[in-house]
């Protein structure tokens, strides 16, 4: 089965240049879920999608900036990169009304590393 | 405010020994979900099990299992024989019912030795 595709899956920028990361929900998904793994750290919510309009918001930095197109496909972009932003970037989809209901499902993530 | 609390940080454990992983939790909505996911040094994160706030039945999925009970607002979960392949961070973690938003404990380094 089809699962969420993140893209690049590993990404090394220098700081104060912009990053942008891709997902690609699972079909028929139509809800984006982004998160921010630090290292040693859990997964922190920092922005959802709902039919392409944002749907919630976490500790995502006025840097960070997201949207999720016709496709449903979502961007995350990231602006004046600093060291502390080096971290796993998870995205997740779900339906709210399908039969899964509750749970997200992960890419595999996309790492940034801020030199 | 949503709360997970995993406070082992680390584990270690001979291999085919039993270990069990707590997890505690605060919400203030009556109906939730709870999950397991499982990190292996490859960094993907790999679902395991929900449950729902209604639902206590306590579940087996072969050399796994779960305990959740309501009263102490606990979630916790068993690795029978555990294996060197078990060996990963673990994450515990609550969501809402219409809102998949999840927020995670702070994770349980689980070393399996061989």
């Amino acid at each position: 089965a089809a699962g969420v595709i993140q893209s690049p899956r590993h990404l090394i920028k220098e700081k104060r240049e912009t990053a942008t990361l891709k997902c690609y929900p699972i079909p028929r998904h139509d809800t984006v879920y982004w998160y921010q793994q630090g290292p040693g750290q859990d997964p922190q919510f920092l922005i959802s999608f709902y039919e392409k309009m944002q749907s919630d918001k976490g500790s995502i930095p006025d840097r960070f900036s997201a949207q999720q197109f016709s496709d449903y496909h979502s961007e995350l972009n990231m602006s004046s990169l600093e060291l502390g932003d080096s971290a796993l970037y998870f995205c997740a989809s779900s339906h709210p009304s399908g039969p899964n209901t509750g749970e997200l499902f992960f890419g595999e993530g996309s790492r940034l590393t801020v030199l | 405010a949503q709360k997970v609390t995993q406070a082992q940080t680390e584990i270690s454990v001979v291999e085919k020994e039993d270990v069990t992983l707590d997890c505690v939790y605060e919400t203030r909505d009556t109906t939730y979900y709870l999950f397991w996911y499982k990190q292996p040094p490859s960094g993907e994160l790999v679902f395991l099990i929900r449950r729902n706030s209604f639902d206590e039945q306590n579940e087996i999925s072969g050399r796994y299992s779960w305990n959740f009970q309501k009263s102490t607002s606990s979630f916790n979960f068993t690795i029978t024989a555990s294996q060197v392949v078990d060996s990963a961070v673990y994450f515990c973690a609550l969501g809402n019912f219409g809102n998949e938003k999840l927020t995670f404990g702070t994770g349980t380094r689980l070393t399996i030795i061989p």
